[in-house]
């Protein structure tokens, strides 16, 4: 069965860069889409962004100018990077899979996969 | 963005009943509403996917149905293990959005 784990720094300054990395154990990262989707009790779960196994990404318009998901398809991880952030960037983040079901360019599969997620504070 | 609207925000119920949950959509999505069931401290976790497809090894007690913008999330024996937070959904378009969530607790 695929597992999935979240990893990567628990505190961020703000204005610094959030950076979290998805390691993918158990299947293989090919063949699937990841996803970066994070939860505060003040907007519920938001959807960040995704990858392909081969790179096309896709990213929540909220997110965009600060927002970079990448894939490494050796080490069977695929990582996010969310620049300039600021206390409402406080949240869990998780990070979870789709199989590749696409009606033309437009991936439309629910998350069938989590990781267990990994709490990023935002704070000096 | 389409918005995602559950309703009720919460409730209370005893083990062994009926519950559901509605979710509206504000524009139609078809048959892409999928529903998460959420524990405290856990990952949500996939429970109907495309509206009514129960994701392998869900429970039968969980169905689900609609299409257009109206959904339901049915329990129809509510479990100890059932209490928790449930959450809609829509992969019909980007940015995928979610509810606001439901909790279903004890009465």
């Amino acid at each position: 069965q695929v597992r999935l784990q979240e990893s990567g720094p628990g505190l961020v300054k703000p204005s610094e860069t959030l950076s979290l990395t998805c390691t993918v154990s158990g299947g293989s990262i090919s063949a699937y889409y990841w996803s970066w989707i994070r939860q505060t009790p003040g907007k519920g779960l938001e959807w960040i962004g995704y990858i392909s196994y081969n790179g096309k990404t896709n990213y929540n318009p909220s997110f965009k100018s600060r927002v970079t998901i990448s894939v490494d398809t050796s080490q069977s991880q695929f990582s996010l990077k969310l620049n300039f952030v600021t206390t409402a960037d406080t949240a869990f983040y998780f990070c979870a899979s789709s199989p590749p079901h696409l009606n033309g360019n437009t991936l439309r599969a629910a998350f069938d996969m989590w990781g267990q997620g990994t709490l990023v504070t935002v704070s000096s | 963005d389409i918005q995602m609207t559950q309703s009720p925000s919460s409730l209370s119920a005893s083990v062994g009943d009926s519950v559901t949950i509605t979710c509206r959509a504000s524009q139609d999505i078809y048959v892409y509403c999928n529903w998460y069931q959420q524990k405290p401290g856990k990952a949500p976790k996939l429970l109907i996917y495309n509206a009514n497809n129960l994701q392998s090894g869900v429970p039968l007690d969980f169905s689900g149905s609609g299409s257009g913008t109206d959904f339901t999330l049915t329990i129809s024996s509510l479990q100890p293990e059932d209490f928790a937070t449930y959450y809609c959904q829509q992969s019909y378009s980007t940015p995928q959005t979610f509810g606001q969530g439901t909790r279903v607790d004890i009465k």
